[in-house]
């Protein structure tokens, strides 16, 4: 069965400084992949996503993220965070023969001055 | 504008006392789905539907129902609400056929289940 972990369900960077957030999948299949923002009192939006193809994918705001099938991760980053960047973000797996999406735990990115 | 809207946004309550959560959306999605978010186990699946009186069960769907007669809305409905299931929920749609597509998302309806 598929699954998503988030290392870290709470992750606190200074602003400016690189953001990373992990995200590991198990699947008998390379998965789709997807990484979402939720705001406050919001729902969630895609931050961008992996199909196939080029395996660094670039997304809104500045964040990226690399698909490493020898790794089974899918982390995301960010150069340079800012304050608007603090939210929960969710990875999540989409296995292409079902239509059913996993998503991971979360982790909450806090953004110090 | 393409959009997932929820009602309420927000519902206090008792238990046991029948309620409804309304989701539609805008787009033509055949694809849509309920889901429950709590903290620490991100956001399990309830129920979903591929198409108009299609539906299916996700992880976690006990104590729920939903229906889907038309294209466009897919109501949610708790026949007797428990304290277990106070939660906060959102309703997603996307188009079938291209299972790639991500989820287009409502912005949650708080239950709380007193």
């Amino acid at each position: 069965a598929q699954s998503v972990t988030q290392l870290g369900s709470h992750v606190s960077v200074s602003e400016g400084a690189l953001v990373l957030l992990r995200c590991n999948y198990s699947s008998s299949v390379p998965p789709y992949l997807f990484w979402y923002v939720q705001y406050p009192n919001q729902g969630l939006q895609l931050l961008l996503k992996y199909t196939t193809g080029a395996t660094l994918v670039k997304g809104i705001n500045g964040f990226e993220a690399e698909f490493k099938k020898s790794e089974t991760s899918f982390h995301l980053t960010k150069p340079s965070a800012h304050m608007s960047d603090a939210a929960e973000y969710f990875c999540a797996s989409l296995e292409s023969s079902y239509d059913k999406v996993i998503f991971g735990p979360g982790t909450s990115l806090s953004v110090i001055p | 504008e393409a959009q997932v809207t929820q009602n309420p946004r927000y519902l206090i309550t008792v238990t046991g006392k029948k309620l409804t959560v309304t989701c539609s959306q805008n787009m033509n999605h055949e694809y849509m789905s309920w889901y429950r978010q709590d903290p620490g186990l991100g956001l399990r699946q309830i129920y979903y539907s591929m198409n108009v009186e299609v539906t299916d069960k996700g992880d976690v769907p006990e104590g729920y129902k939903v229906s889907r007669k038309e294209k466009r809305n897919f109501p949610l409905i708790l026949e007797s609400p428990s304290p277990n299931q106070t939660s906060l929920y959102f309703c997603a749609s996307s188009l079938r056929g291209q299972s790639n597509q991500p989820q287009h998302f409502g912005d949650g309806t708080r239950l709380s289940i007193l």
